[in-house]
């Protein structure tokens, strides 16, 4: 079965320094791999993803994320870190081919500190 | 402006009554998503619907109905058989292939006493 894993409920950054937030996948087939991050009693926002082409990915806000197949992870990194980064980041992962369907995990409490 | 939205933003509902969460999106999206949030366990997969007149369950479907007769509308019924319906409830549209993402409306909270 396809699965993601976030292994960090929580990590804490002092802003201005580079963060990392962790994630694991399990699939077979092709992995096509997402990124959202979440504000206070919000909507989730999409951040990036993969489906294809260069291990380096770069999306909204400054944010990348580096996919490794060897690894099977697809950690989210972002060079300087911003209090206003602060939020509920998950990873999240196609289901099976031929489905719209997609796999989220638990999430990762980012916290950037002045 | 395109977009998806829930109305209403927090609901009150006393135990055992049954109550519709409305989700719009204006996007052409053919696929649409019903999420279940509670604290720490991330978002759980309700129903989703990849095109008009078809639905599947997702993962915790139980207590819970949908309907899909309009492409830009997919409403969910939380009905008096959900045993702990108090959550955070979100919808989603996705343009209805693997590689594009989900757009997310902003949630209704719904409290149930």
């Amino acid at each position: 079965a396809q699965s993601v894993a976030q292994p960090e409920d929580q990590v804490n950054v002092a802003e201005g320094n580079p963060l990392t937030v962790k994630c694991t996948y399990s699939v077979s087939g092709n992995p096509y791999l997402f990124w959202y991050v979440q504000y206070p009693n919000r909507g989730l926002q999409f951040l990036l993803k993969y489906i294809t082409g260069d291990n380096l990915v770069k999306g909204s806000y400054g944010f990348e994320a580096e996919f490794n197949k060897s690894q099977t992870s697809f950690h989210l990194k972002k060079p300087s870190a911003l209090v206003s980064d602060s939020a509920l980041y998950f990873c999240a992962v196609r289901d099976k081919k031929g489905t719209y369907k997609y796999i989220f995990g638990t999430g990762t409490r980012l916290k950037v500190l002045a | 402006d395109g977009g998806i939205t829930q109305s209403p933003k927090y609901l009150f509902r006393k135990e055992g009554q049954n109550v519709t969460l409305s989700c719009e999106q204006n996007l052409n999206h053919d696929a649409m998503y019903w999420y279940r949030q509670d604290p720490g366990q991330g978002l759980r997969l309700i129903y989703y619907s990849q095109i008009v007149n078809d639905f599947q369950k997702g993962d915790i479907a139980e207590g819970y109905s949908v309907s899909r007769e309009k492409k830009e509308s997919f409403p969910l019924t939380v009905t008096s058989a959900q045993k702990n319906p108090t959550a955070f409830y979100l919808c989603a549209s996705s343009i209805g292939t693997e590689i594009y993402e989900q757009y997310f409306g902003p949630g209704t909270r719904l409290t149930v006493t």
